[in-house]
């Protein structure tokens, strides 16, 4: 089985500063990672994914993530964030085998920008 | 470009009623959907696996006789809670995979608030 760790719950921020959301995961077979960002009563958008290839990934909104498998880890990265950021981040795994197709997510991180 | 979408958006029932959610994928065809469930300030845990023309497959501890599954057809899934009780309230979503996307991939619907009191 696999699982998801944020590291961080909560992130508050100014604004124009930049921001890392951590995540780690655990898996016995190779997994695909993403990251996902839920505004309040809404479902998930896809922020970014790392399918294979080149471990530095970009997504919508000028977030970017690098995949690091020695570290197990996909922490999330934008160099200046805006108010419209404040969301909460989920990093979500979705290994194979059995598990295919279905993704395990973090605990969420709320990300709060703050003027 | 493909969506997917869910009825109602919030839903507020009695204890011991039935609720039943929509899923229904837009432009594209699912033979598979999956259920999420969200608690208030918590992540989503993954509840059911939706599979058209056979029967859903639920994940540990979820209760199969509570929480009825039918993949009516290609572009529809439905969730309905039975006999709901107040630790029921939660935030479903329901996702299907992208037709390009290999099974990887998902698209989520917006979620549905459900409010049992």
């Amino acid at each position: 089985a696999q699982s998801v760790t944020q590291l961080d719950s909560q992130v508050p921020v100014f604004e124009e500063a930049p921001v890392e959301l951590r995540c780690n995961y655990s898996s016995s077979v190779s997994v695909y990672l993403f990251w996902y960002v839920q505004y309040p009563n809404q479902g998930l958008q896809l922020l970014l994914k790392y399918l294979s290839g080149s471990t530095l990934v970009k997504g919508i909104n000028g977030f970017e993530a690098e995949f690091n498998k020695s570290q197990t880890s996909f922490h999330l990265r934008k160099p200046s964030v805006h108010i419209s950021d404040t969301a909460e981040y989920f990093c979500a795994v979705i290994a194979g085998g059995t598990s295919y197709g279905k993704l395990t997510f973090g605990q969420g991180t709320i990300l709060t920008v703050h003027p | 470009g493909a969506v997917v979408s869910q009825h109602p958006s919030r839903v507020i029932c009695k204890s011991g009623t039935s609720v039943k959610i929509e899923c229904r994928s837009l432009d594209f065809q699912a033979t598979t959907m999956f259920w999420y469930r969200q608690f208030p300030k918590q992540s989503l845990m993954l509840m059911a696996t939706s599979n058209e023309g056979s029967k859903a497959t639920y994940e540990q501890g979820v209760e199969k006789d509570k929480f009825l599954i039918n993949h009516a057809s290609l572009t529809l899934s439905t969730l309905t809670v039975t006999s709901a009780h107040p630790e029921d309230s939660s935030f479903y979503i329901c996702s299907a995979p992208t037709p390009s996307g290999g099974g990887i991939e998902q698209f989520f619907g917006p979620g549905t608030r459900l409010t049992v009191l």
